[in-house]
């Protein structure tokens, strides 16, 4: 089945500052990628997604690539906020019945004021 | 408008207790997936509905646990027996069709087996 490695585990960065969370995924039948948020005791929220067809994506000061040859991802965060730290999860959509997320295990970030 | 809600939001159990967990999906939404967040890591899944069809349930860890959704919206899940591992946030999240796209989660029952 699918598996998804993300790193790196944790992420340490001064404000203002860039950061780059990556992950690779197995199957190569795996069509959509997303990214959630997650904040301490908080609900994961979507922040960006991918498609298969796409090679990258950018929202304000979110983007995020798709590499389908060497089947990974990554998320860059440009001018990061202090607000910005939590953890991280990217995803991978199964193409089976379910379409049901394979997460990877969490990028924790940090933003230094 | 009103977003995916999960019930009870804390749950302590004794070993050996049954126990249920509630989510309330956005209304109209088709598929509902259960995930298990254990501390420190990414949400794993546990089994999905389109709408009352139970149609994945490869991620249930044991025959303990037992999921349905008997009219296509409000959802349990269900764990028999529990177990000092089954301790674990409980995620539920749904999304408005079928087919690869955003979910949207709950907040979780964070579920303590003594």
């Amino acid at each position: 089945g699918e598996n998804v490695e993300q790193h790196p585990s944790t992420l340490s960065v001064q404000e203002g500052d860039s950061a780059v969370i990556k992950c690779t995924y197995s199957d190569s039948a795996s069509n959509y990628f997303p990214w959630y948020k997650q904040e301490l005791g908080k609900r994961p929220q979507l922040i960006i997604d991918i498609r298969s067809n796409v090679g990258e994506k950018k929202d304000q000061r979110i983007a995020v690539t798709l590499n389908k040859t060497a089947k990974h991802f990554s998320l860059h965060i440009t001018e990061t906020q202090p607000e910005d730290s939590a953890v991280y999860f990217c995803a991978a959509s199964v193409e089976d019945s379910s379409y049901k997320l394979i997460f990877g295990s969490g990028t924790r970030l940090l933003v230094r004021p | 408008g009103a977003g995916v809600s999960q019930s009870p939001r804390y749950k302590v159990a004794k070993r050996g207790q049954d126990v249920a967990l509630r989510c309330d999906p956005i209304s109209g939404h088709v598929s509902l997936f259960w995930y298990q967040q254990a501390l420190g890591q990414g949400p794993e899944f546990l089994t999905y509905f389109q709408n009352e069809a139970q149609l994945d349930k490869s991620g249930l860890p044991s025959d303990r646990f037992f999921a349905e959704r008997p009219e296509g919206s409000v959802s349990t899940l269900k764990i028999q027996r529990t177990q000092q591992e089954d301790s674990a946030v409980y995620l539920c999240a749904s999304s408005p069709g079928q087919g690869p796209g955003e979910q949207y989660f709950g907040p979780g029952t964070r579920l303590t087996v003594t």
